[in-house]
């Protein structure tokens, strides 16, 4: 079974752009979650998808949005880019088992705002 | 009270040693606790979870335990290993939320 699948793996673009990131979850999963991470503020959570509606939200700006496909396939897009959103983003694919909720994370698209 | 806190930071042990990990949380309604570690260059990978009605979970050389009164779990990894070098997440997560909070990691060096 195919793991999760983040595109591209990494980015440099520059402050006042914006981005697009990709994430293929694991075959039959419906939701899928996306996190920032960065050295100082560790791993946060953004938002949440199933079934393409956002069901959860973090506490970021409104620059960054999502969205999910029916094939549930997600992106993420970041507007008006800062250097502080400098950061590897990480999209979980989560699935509901008799232990609870499992995510499994890609390995991520680490980035760069010059 | 949606935080999770995690200690040490960092964390050095010899190679066969105990490495323990601590985790606290303040949010009773979090009924999920699993561990992720985490590899240079890598996403978080799922280690070991347990839910708050068991004490304690053990698969292969990790186990978890967790004290419901306290509001604690821990991590514990027996005879580590180099190979076990790694950043080291706590997480929990609130059953139906698909939302994790995340401890703030434990980078864990096992010296050879």
């Amino acid at each position: 079974k195919a793991g999760v699948t983040q595109t591209p793996r990494y980015l440099i673009k520059t402050r006042g752009q914006q981005v697009t990131l990709s994430c293929s979850p694991i075959s039959g999963h419906r939701s899928v979650s996306w996190y920032q991470q960065t050295p100082g503020q560790g791993l946060q959570f953004l938002f949440e998808y199933f079934s393409e509606t956002q069901r959860n939200k973090g506490n970021f700006p409104g620059r960054f949005s999502g969205r999910q496909f029916s094939n549930s396939r997600s992106e993420m897009n970041v507007s008006t880019l800062e250097l502080g959103d400098s950061a590897l983003y990480l999209c979980a694919s989560t699935s509901v088992t008799g232990a609870g909720t499992e995510a499994f994370f890609g390995q991520g698209t680490r980035l760069t705002v010059v | 009270q949606q935080q999770v806190k995690q200690s040490p930071q960092s964390l050095i042990v010899q190679k066969g040693g105990i490495s323990i990990i601590n985790c606290a949380y303040e949010n009773t309604a979090f009924d999920y606790f699993p561990w992720y570690q985490q590899f240079p260059g890598k996403g978080p990978a799922l280690l070991i979870a347990i839910r708050p009605d068991v004490s304690e979970k053990k698969e292969g050389r990790f186990t978890i335990s967790f004290n419901k009164s306290a509001k604690q779990f821990s991590l514990h990894i027996m005879d580590s290993q180099p190979g076990d070098s790694a950043t080291y997440f706590c997480a929990a997560s609130q059953s139906g939320t698909y939302k994790y909070i995340f401890g703030t990691g434990t980078r864990l060096k096992v010296l050879a």
